[in-house]
């Protein structure tokens, strides 16, 4: 699986906007893009996915760069309950999902 | 969403005893399953992929006697933990594959070995 890379933490402000970026270079054109989140001493919980176009669902949004080498996943009205470490995974399918070490996202109030 | 549970929540063994820890999902049936293991401050590793009625696939470095895997049926895997040690002592996350390329996790399953 191609490899992710993600700031290893990332600070905002509770009802503000949050952009946790992810670069993948070595993407292949069969990728998805995947996002989980893990909230403290819980299983991980599965945020979105995308391929080439932007997504976006009740839970968040995500861009994806014209050339696919990055993406960004965006929560757009951060809450207390979106402090986690949120991942950002490529595979061909969901089948294999691969988790790196992820943004360790934190919320003040 | 969908759900998975896992059972028990936590568990705490003598060193040399096995431990089996169930995986279920829910409201749908799951012909894949998954299961992770993390110890503190660190990602999650994957240690194997455990199909319906056959014998799961281990990832590099995970020992398959030590790991014990059975997915008897769409709803339900185990992970049994034999002769388990304190190096053991992780917490223990399964998932399952609903389709469109999703995966739900369990609660996962808190293991200390004494």
């Amino acid at each position: 699986d191609a490899k992710t890379t993600q700031p290893n933490s990332m600070e905002s402000n509770e009802e503000e906007p949050v952009h946790l970026p992810c670069n993948h270079s070595t993407i292949s054109g069969t990728d998805y893009i995947h996002w989980y989140r893990q909230l403290p001493s819980q299983g991980p919980e599965y945020v979105i996915h995308g391929l080439t176009s932007n997504v976006n669902n009740r839970m968040a949004s995500l861009a994806i760069a014209e050339d696919r080498k990055s993406s960004t996943l965006i929560l757009h009205r951060a809450t207390l309950r979106d402090a986690a470490v949120y991942y950002c995974i490529l595979t061909q399918g969901a089948q294999k999902l691969v988790f790196g070490q992820g943004t360790r996202l934190t919320i003040n109030p | 969403g969908a759900v998975v549970s896992q059972h028990p929540s936590w568990v705490i063994c003598k060193s040399g005893t096995s431990v089996k820890i169930e995986c279920r999902s829910l409201d749908f049936q799951a012909t894949t399953m998954f299961w992770y293991r993390q110890f503190p401050k660190q990602s999650l590793m994957l240690m194997a992929t455990s199909n319906e009625g056959s014998k799961a696939t281990y990832e590099q470095g995970v020992e398959k006697d030590k790991f014990l895997i059975n997915h008897a049926s769409l709803t339900l895997s185990t992970l049994t933990v034999t002769s388990a040690h304190p190096e053991d002592s992780s917490f223990y996350i399964c998932s399952a594959y609903e389709g469109l390329l999703k995966q739900y996790f369990g609660p996962g399953t808190r293991l200390t070995v004494l």
